[in-house]
């Protein structure tokens, strides 16, 4: 049973425009909310995170939007930048299990 | 540079061998995690260490085995390496109490290519 859905599996984006990942969670216990950044041939890092008690976060051009009633939680890169283009994870963690749950992945691609 | 550091880098193995992966942290974690990466399935837990002596599995553990000695490495093993298990194996680590590990970020190593032939 996949606990962190995600998709797209893959996103082509223009220059400048708005990169959108989304989410979904089954279980109710997880309270935390990362994205990861993955560029080819290195290991996820750590680009953002967000706990239930807020909607929204933000650093510099990449924004986390938290749902707590639909389950979801999204990433959006503004002014997307040819060097965005990496493969981007959703995870959660939370209650007894505080390992963290990956998403399978979204592969996104920033023209220039 | 502090982090995690993975070796081999990448390595082609016989089925049937017996591989140890390993993986040391400089940043004094008390957490430690084995994830393998496979195209399509993104990152699964093959198992995990909560403190040094102890030891959990994750959601793919058969067909490996870890040990925690000591604070720092976490070296993970096929007992009898199989085709199924080519793939990319990364180290991660994470902070914190030892009782609660939620909310805290995991650092990752850059893996290890493994090709079992």
């Amino acid at each position: 049973q996949q606990q962190v859905k995600q998709s797209p599996q893959s996103l082509i984006v223009q220059k400048g425009g708005i990169s959108i990942i989304n989410c979904a969670y089954e279980n109710t216990a997880f309270d935390y909310f990362p994205w990861y950044q993955q560029f080819p041939g290195k290991g996820p890092a750590l680009l953002i995170a967000i706990r239930p008690d807020v909607s929204e976060k933000k650093e510099g051009r990449f924004t986390i939007s938290f749902n707590k009633s639909a389950k979801q939680f999204s990433l959006h890169i503004m002014d997307s930048q040819p060097g965005d283009s990496a493969t981007y994870f959703c995870a959660a963690s939370g209650g007894s299990n505080y390992k963290l749950t990956f998403g399978k992945g979204t592969l996104l691609t920033v023209n220039p | 540079i502090a982090g995690i550091t993975q070796a081999p880098t990448s390595q082609i193995l016989a089925a049937g061998r017996r591989m140890t992966l390993r993986c040391t942290q400089d940043m004094r974690h008390n957490a430690m995690y084995w994830y393998r990466q496979d195209l399509g399935l993104g990152l699964r837990l093959i198992h995990y260490s909560n403190t040094a002596g102890t030891t959990g599995k994750g959601e793919v553990p058969d067909g490996y085995s870890v040990s925690r000695a000591n604070t720092d490495d976490f070296p993970l093993t096929l007992a009898s390496a199989v085709p199924s298990q080519t793939s990319v194996y990364f180290c991660a680590s994470s902070g914190g109490p030892a009782e609660r590990y939620s909310n805290q970020p995991q650092h990752f190593g850059d893996g290890t290519r493994l090709s079992i032939l």
